[in-house]
């Protein structure tokens, strides 16, 4: 993750709204994805954006991409003890192999 | 639906053995990526493979070397272990010119 940086950990009160923010440096990226790991499990894709788009919902998910910062956040409104775990930002160059950011603990406590 | 099947789904090896792990991409798959994620780290990607032919390359030792069957399956061969191979390794498949990649459970090793 030396070109994806995101902050550690999170940790948020059951109910609340989470961002998890994301910075990478490759601005020829096109496409980038949030991924989240339980512990000892796989990755499970939760979304993605194309770099020509601003922001994208998807039920309690908001993706919001500014490409000039090359900032990436996800927003998950009402935030469930089910919501804690690793979440990893993720750059491709098209169809290319990704790279992941440094990942984000997400904690909530009740 | 199918998933992406990784086997064995742990293994435990001592120190300078050899280790084989083996990927079945969901079907109609014909790209195969392999990754490395080391405990408390982000997975790292070793190697892809196209249609058989490898396609690019990340950090993955000269120890390490994979291949793509004709089935599409993948095998990844890792030779002289270390302690520091201990790992989860991801597979994942895709179809051409899709951008998203299907991520199987990860076999976890454990090199003592």
């Amino acid at each position: 993750g030396e070109d994806v940086e995101q902050s550690l950990f999170l940790s948020v009160r059951e109910g609340d709204s989470s961002v998890i923010n994301c910075t990478y440096t490759d601005s020829s990226s096109t496409y980038l994805y949030w991924y989240k790991q339980e512990p000892g499990a796989g990755l499970q894709l939760l979304t993605y954006i194309f770099s020509n788009m601003d922001m994208k919902q998807d039920q309690r998910l908001t993706v919001l991409l500014n490409k000039k910062d090359k900032h990436l956040s996800l927003r998950i409104a009402d935030t469930q003890t089910g919501d804690s775990a690793i979440y990893f930002c993720a750059e491709s160059i098209h169809t290319d192999k990704l790279i992941f950011g440094t990942g984000t603990r997400l904690q909530v406590f009740p | 639906a199918a998933g992406v099947i990784q086997s064995p789904r742990h293994l435990i090896k001592e120190k300078r053995e050899t280790a084989t792990l083996k990927c079945y991409p969901i079907p109609r798959h014909d790209t195969v990526y392999w990754y490395q994620q080391g405990p408390g780290q982000d997975p790292q990607f070793l190697i892809s493979f196209y249609e058989k032919m490898q396609s690019d390359k990340g950090s993955i030792p000269d120890r390490f070397s994979a291949q793509q069957f004709s089935d599409y399956h993948s095998e990844l061969n890792m030779s002289s272990l270390e302690l520091g191979d201990s790992a989860l390794y991801f597979c994942a498949s895709s179809p051409t010119g899709y951008n998203e990649q299907f991520f199987g459970p990860g076999t976890r090793l454990t090199v003592l």
